[in-house]
């Protein structure tokens, strides 16, 4: 079974500065791959995907993400964040067609 | 501009009281999902369904029944409700490419 691995429970960072967010995937193959994000009191949105071609991919509000294959990595940047960029990020991973598996999520503080 | 509605958005149940909750979509999706979302725990997948009339087991689907009479609606049932289903609950829906759109989430609390 697929597993998602995201090792920072919760990451503070200073506006302006720059962010990245790691998340690892466990799975024979390479498998969709999502990261979204959770404002509070809210449901989830897609900030991005992979799902072949260019490994760096851009999303919006400025983040990106890039796919190491040797790395089983999925890790998401951002050059320059802002404070409503204060969030849970959640990284997920579909293998198929079927179901999706989520990661455990990282939450944002950001700092003046 | 509906996309995925759930409803209710608060409840409180007693232990052994039953409730249902709705999801609706208006995307014409196939696939539909609840998910439940704990401190720490992520989302967990509860139940699925992958088309009108069809449903799977996730993660987590003890104490829960769901039902797909309808391609735009996906209900989640709690026949005897226990603190331990305290949690918020997320519908979502998908293409097969399964870019999720999530409803905004119920919050329930079992006393």
């Amino acid at each position: 079974a697929q597993s998602v691995t995201q090792p920072d429970i919760h990451i503070t960072v200073s506006e302006g500065a720059s962010l990245e967010l790691r998340c690892n995937y466990s799975y024979g193959a390479t498998p969709y791959l999502f990261w979204y994000v959770q404002s509070p009191g809210q449901g989830l949105q897609l900030l991005l995907k992979y799902f072949s071609g260019d490994t760096l991919v851009q999303g919006i509000k400025g983040f990106e993400a890039e796919f190491k294959r040797s790395q089983s990595s999925f890790n998401l940047r951002k050059p320059s964040v802002h404070w409503s960029d204060a969030a849970e990020y959640f990284c997920a991973v579909a293998p198929g067609y079927q179901k999706v598996t989520f990661g455990t999520g990282t939450k944002l503080q950001v700092i003046p | 501009n509906a996309g995925v509605t759930q409803t209710p958005k608060f409840r409180v149940l007693k232990t052994g009281q039953s409730m249902t909750l709705l999801c609706a979509q208006d995307m014409n999706h196939e696939y539909m999902y609840w998910y439940r979302q704990d401190p720490g725990m992520g989302l967990r997948l509860i139940h699925y369904s992958v088309g009108e009339g069809t449903t799977a087991k996730g993660e987590v689907p003890d104490g829960y029944n769901v039902s797909r009479l309808k391609k735009q609606n996906f209900l989640l049932g709690l026949e005897s409700a226990a603190p331990s289903q305290t949690s918020v609950y997320f519908c979502a829906s998908s293409y097969r490419d399964h870019i999720q759109y999530f409803g905004a989430g119920t919050r329930l609390s079992v006393l």
